[in-house]
């Protein structure tokens, strides 16, 4: 079955370590997204890619870096210079470029947490 | 900009009554729009979705929801609860590079 899997579910951070968190999809999607969620704020959008070695900041990138040397891998890495990094990430695919339509299939979602 | 805003962080229902989330949003071109599920510690799962058809769609597992565009609105509704229906639903709107999601709305359904 086709799908977007994240890994790991969980992951704990210690104070100024930087750690990746891996987004893989076999949808044959264009598009991928990673978004942070916090309680009673909905998703934030920090970073997407459309295209394969293009990616662009969303809202709160700010302390976080991507790569998308493939089109199915869009891994996210959470800096030390992300201050508050305990979150709930989610990651998604489109298959439109651009104007959605389509609307977006999720990953499972890894659980950071600073320890 | 697209923006979407849920009326009510949090609704709580009886089991097989109805169920009725509020959204209403704002876009600079017509809007598509978009409702999403949420249970604990998963990820989110497309409910419905509207793109210009017709204004009353159907979704999965009983859900419903109406585009009134006189209204800015797109509300989810269900006519009879069920206990798995408990989770946290997502109003979104289609931007021109992303999805614009509300803060959420968390339904619980009491026995």
């Amino acid at each position: 079955d086709g799908g977007i899997t994240q890994s790991p579910k969980y992951l704990f951070r210690k104070e100024g370590q930087n750690v990746t968190l891996s987004c893989e999809q076999n949808l044959n999607h264009d598009a991928m997204y990673w978004y942070r969620q916090d309680p009673g704020q909905g998703l934030r959008l920090i970073y997407y890619s459309q295209i394969v070695n293009d990616f662009q900041k969303g809202d709160i990138a700010e302390g976080y870096s991507v790569s998308r040397e493939k089109k199915e891998s869009f891994p996210l890495t959470v800096t030390s210079a992300q201050k508050n990094p305990t979150a709930f990430y989610l990651c998604a695919s489109s298959k439109d470029k651009g104007p959605l339509s389509y609307g977006y299939t999720f990953g499972s979602g890894t659980r950071l947490t600073v320890v | 900009a697209q923006s979407v805003t849920q009326l009510d962080s949090h609704v709580s229902v009886s089991e097989g009554t109805p169920v009725l989330l509020r959204c209403n949003y704002s876009s600079s071109y017509s809007p598509s729009l978009f409702w999403y599920v949420q249970h604990p510690n998963k990820g989110l799962q497309l409910l419905l979705k509207y793109t210009s058809a017709a204004t009353l769609v159907k979704g999965i597992n009983g859900f419903e929801a109406e585009f009134k565009k006189s209204e800015t609105s797109f509300h989810l509704t269900k006519p009879s609860a069920h206990m798995s229906d408990a989770a946290e639903y997502f109003c979104v709107v289609r931007g021109f590079n992303d999805m614009r999601f509300g803060a959420g709305t968390r339904l619980t359904v009491k026995p």
